[in-house]
């Protein structure tokens, strides 16, 4: 079965500190992998996506993730936060041949503190 | 000049009323779509139009009725709502795979 999973529901980080959010996904075919932020009470927004070529991907706002083949996972990464990354975090996936449908993770809340 | 447009912004209605929220998107992509958020966030696909053709229509209620009157606009009719369809509605619109989507920036619907 196809599926993407987002362990850590909440990530509480003090600013300026380093920040990982997780993500795996499961699947027998080739994958396009994205993630998206949502601020409180908007739309979602692309950070950043690896369609092929490079593994390192990097994003807007300092973003940036790595597709690992060998371990199923996309994991997104900021070296230094700030206040305003406090947002709720998706990863989604793509299938070829799934119709270009978007399975979306359940979602990482990065708390930024001071 | 927004992308991906939806109208209202914010609905509140009673229950088995019938609603409709409207999407246009100005981006020139052949791909439509609907997604629900509830409320612990979880994002589900609805249904797709690519070209004003229904191509996904995962397991929804027949009481919810999408209709794609050219490649630009893809409405949401919903007949009789429930308490359970309070959500929050989003549409996007995508140039195909592998590409990704543009979210217009959603219509929360509180059935009361």
């Amino acid at each position: 079965a196809q599926s993407v999973t987002q362990l850590d529901s909440q990530v509480p980080v003090f600013e300026e500190a380093p920040v990982e959010l997780r993500c795996n996904y499961s699947s027998s075919v080739s994958v396009y992998l994205f993630w998206y932020v949502q601020y409180p009470n908007q739309g979602l927004q692309l950070l950043l996506k690896y369609l092929s070529g490079s593994t390192l991907v990097k994003g807007i706002n300092g973003f940036e993730a790595e597709f690992n083949k060998s371990q199923t996972s996309f994991h997104l990464r900021k070296p230094s936060v700030h206040i305003s990354d406090t947002a709720e975090y998706f990863c989604a996936v793509s299938f070829t041949g799934g119709g270009n449908k978007l399975t979306f993770g359940t979602g990482t809340q990065l708390k930024v503190e001071l | 000049d927004t992308a991906v447009s939806q109208t209202p912004k914010y609905l509140v209605t009673q229950m088995g009323n019938d609603k409709s929220i409207k999407c246009e998107q100005n981006l020139g992509h052949d791909t439509m779509y609907w997604y629900k958020q509830d409320s612990k966030k979880f994002l589900k696909i609805m249904f797709s139009y690519n070209n004003k053709e229904l191509i996904i229509n995962e397991t929804v209620p027949n009481r919810f009725s999408p209709k794609s009157p050219d490649k630009a606009h893809l409405n949401l009719h919903i007949n009789s709502l429930e308490l359970g369809d309070s959500a929050v509605y989003f549409c996007a619109s995508s140039q195909g795979q592998p590409y990704g989507y543009t979210f217009g920036s959603g219509t929360r619907l509180t059935v009361v």
